[in-house]
């Protein structure tokens, strides 16, 4: 089956720095790459995914990468704010398969400090 | 749109006694609902898989007697946690999902007293 392996599991930013967050699968079927954000107490937040027929996908401050020839994938967050703190998880799945589930990395706290 | 409630949030059972969790997708059908089991500082770990209409698939370690899942509709799911023991006290997600986007319930926090 899939396993995702996700680094680091801590990050400490200044605010306005980039942070960056990094992402290996292994089932090479896998082709769709969410990324939840999950702030503490609070359910995980889609915030962003990518398919694997595009390399790179951006929305204002976030973007994701793909590299699917080295099952990699990254999340990259430009000018951090504060309300960026949370834990970040990332997800692989095989969208042509029968299986529906996503497999979830460890997660990375990301802390943002004023 | 792709919203998804959980009930109730919190819950403080005894010892034996059963607790059902509900899940709800509001403003979509949702074909299939996962439910999920987050320690503190952890990660999401799957426990089911369940489509409308047929019987849940559990993933390995997870006692399908003890959390029965029941989806009887294309919006409803349920996980029941029968004879609950301290060691079920957990943070308790479920997920809804149409397609292959997954949008996730506030979740509910389980204490066994």
């Amino acid at each position: 089956g899939e396993n995702v392996e996700q680094h680091p599991s801590t990050l400490s930013v200044q605010e306005g720095d980039s942070a960056v967050i990094k992402c290996t699968y292994s089932d090479s079927a896998s082709n769709y790459f969410p990324w939840y954000k999950q702030e503490l107490g609070k359910r995980p937040q889609l915030i962003i995914d990518i398919r694997s027929n595009v390399g790179e996908k951006k929305d204002q401050r976030i973007a994701v990468t793909l590299n699917k020839t080295a099952k990699h994938f990254s999340l990259h967050i430009t000018e951090t704010q504060p309300e960026d703190s949370a834990v970040y998880f990332c997800a692989a799945i095989p969208m042509d398969t029968g299986r529906r589930a996503l497999t979830f990395g460890s997660g990375t706290r990301l802390q943002v400090q004023p | 749109g792709a919203v998804v409630s959980q009930h109730p949030s919190r819950v403080i059972c005894k010892s034996g006694t059963s607790v059902k969790i509900e899940c709800r997708s509001l403003d979509f059908q949702a074909t299939t609902m996962f439910w999920y089991r987050q320690f503190p500082k952890k990660s999401l770990m799957l426990m089911a898989t369940s489509n409308e209409g047929s019987k849940a698939t559990y993933e390995q370690g997870v006692e399908k007697d003890k959390f029965l899942i029941n989806h009887a509709s294309l919006t409803l799911s349920t996980l029941t946690v029968t004879s609950a023991h301290p060691e079920d006290s957990s943070f308790y997600i479920c997920s809804a999902s149409q397609t292959y986007e997954q949008y996730f319930g506030p979740g509910t926090r389980l204490t066994v007293t």
